[in-house]
């Protein structure tokens, strides 16, 4: 158990529809980081957050946005939903603000658009 | 933007047997290289790193050789067990840079 949390597990929705995924780091770690992985597919950097400020940003479409909240927690929000947003959404956290070190991943979010 | 490049895609090998994944890189100014481990339905988890100073780590069975003036560093995983059966991403990282490779899935047959 890595301690990163990430809800919901699975999620199957449609085509135009948004989406929330949240992920709860590790006690005490400022980063939280998004990854997407599709089949096949590396692990795609998304964004990343540090103590409640984006610090670093990598292939995230517009129709992506993400935030993090005073108690660390985070939320990706993926919008206008296309068939190809199908994906394993991983959230990762470290105690550092740069990607130099353990990087601590969730279970993920399997989102599935139909 | 992929500058981590690795190989095979996938993997078999005989229970018993080595392991060996390849990563090459780009980006000079990496100064981080983790290889992650991943079973399915689970996230990634840091398996080994190095760093650039030295030329191996070995934590077990698991073994990292790095060759910069090549580029490339390796995974070898010695004695592989049905265990060890799993997708493994090569990464390089530098401050908030960090690059993964597409993943090798290996699968040792008992």
């Amino acid at each position: 158990d890595s301690g990163v949390t990430q809800t919901p597990k699975h999620l199957i929705t449609a085509t135009g529809q948004r989406v929330t995924l949240r992920c709860s780091p590790r006690s005490g770690d400022l980063s939280v980081y998004w990854y997407q992985q599709s089949l096949d597919q590396g692990l795609q950097f998304l964004i990343q957050y540090y103590n409640g400020e984006e610090r670093a940003k990598g292939n995230i479409l517009e129709r992506f946005s993400a935030q993090q909240f005073p108690d660390l927690h985070s939320e990706l929000n993926l919008s206008s939903l296309e068939l190809g947003d199908s994906a394993l959404y991983f959230c990762a956290s470290s105690p550092a603000g740069t990607r130099t070190g353990e990087l601590f991943f969730g279970e993920g979010s399997r989102l599935t658009v139909l | 933007q992929q500058q981590v490049k690795q190989s095979p895609q996938s993997l078999i090998v005989q229970k018993g047997g080595i392991s060996i994944i390849n990563c090459a890189y780009e980006n000079t100014a990496f100064d981080y290289f983790p290889w992650y481990q991943q079973f399915p339905g689970k996230g990634p988890a840091l398996l080994i790193a190095i760093r650039p100073d030295v030329s191996e780590k070995k934590e077990g069975r698991f073994t990292i050789s790095f060759n910069k003036s090549a580029k490339q560093f390796s995974l070898h995983i010695m004695d592989s067990q049905p265990g060890d059966s799993a997708t493994y991403f090569c990464a390089a990282s530098k401050g908030n840079d960090m690059r993964f490779g597409a993943g090798t899935r290996l699968t040792v047959k008992p």
